[in-house]
């Protein structure tokens, strides 16, 4: 079983849908959970984090650890075009190491 | 807002030659981290490093490479005799303190293509 598991995709949704993207993980160590935004040959570049199991809210952004599930989502409200990105889940058992998802490829549709 | 920069931004090398590539970390950074992805793959940790020492190293952080902080500014991966599969985007992030681990900035990446 792999650490952690992200449906590739690509999703493809228009302009103003909700987004639903998720992640699996087998380690039940996992204790800091990220979401990054890529770029294409770009860095990562963080969205939101949580730690511990819960919900966290940003603008239009939310992030849910499901810790007894093994699960993690992260939602966007009204997406819009520049939404358009690879979405990487990626967690971290200590403060250094980070393990990431493969990532979703999302196309918003104006 | 401070970047983490990265030189260069794509290089090709030869198989069998030597390649450092090189970041410049946030100034006041402590923390100092290599990725790689090779193209369609993951983002995998590579090394992580503070104090002059490596802390933590993956498996994929073999004799082949190793890491500096050769001046306090820079901080470079070097692949002594690179190969075929070292191709990939290589980033290189670094954090403030020991604080959890959102609090790393990743540079843009060095491209690195072995022909």
């Amino acid at each position: 079983q792999k650490e952690v598991e992200q449906d590739p995709g690509p999703l493809s949704v228009p302009e103003g849908a909700i987004v639903s993207l998720n992640c699996t993980y087998s380690n039940s160590a996992f204790q800091y959970f990220m979401w990054y935004r890529q770029y294409s040959r770009k860095g990562p570049e963080l969205l939101m984090y949580t730690y511990s199991s819960g919900n966290k809210e940003d603008g239009r952004f939310t992030a849910q650890v499901d810790k007894s599930s093994k699960y993690i989502s992260l939602f966007i409200r009204d997406s819009q075009p520049s939404d358009s990105a690879t979405y990487l889940c990626a967690m971290s058992t200590s403060y250094d190491k980070v393990i990431f998802g493969p990532g979703t490829s999302l196309s918003v549709i104006p | 807002e401070p970047e983490v920069t990265q030189t260069p931004s794509h290089q090709v090398t030869q198989m069998g030659q030597e390649v450092i590539l090189r970041c410049v970390p946030i100034s006041n950074h402590l923390y100092f981290y290599w990725y790689r992805q090779i193209l369609g793959q993951k983002v995998e940790f590579l090394v992580s490093f503070y104090n002059n020492e490596i802390s933590e190293k993956s498996e994929i952080f073999d004799d082949q490479f190793s890491v500096e902080r050769p001046d306090g500014s820079n901080f470079t991966l070097k692949i002594r005799s690179t190969k075929l599969e070292d191709s990939a985007m290589y980033f290189c992030a670094s954090k403030l303190s020991a604080q959890p681990p959102y609090g790393y900035t990743f540079g843009s990446g060095t491209r690195l293509t072995v022909v």
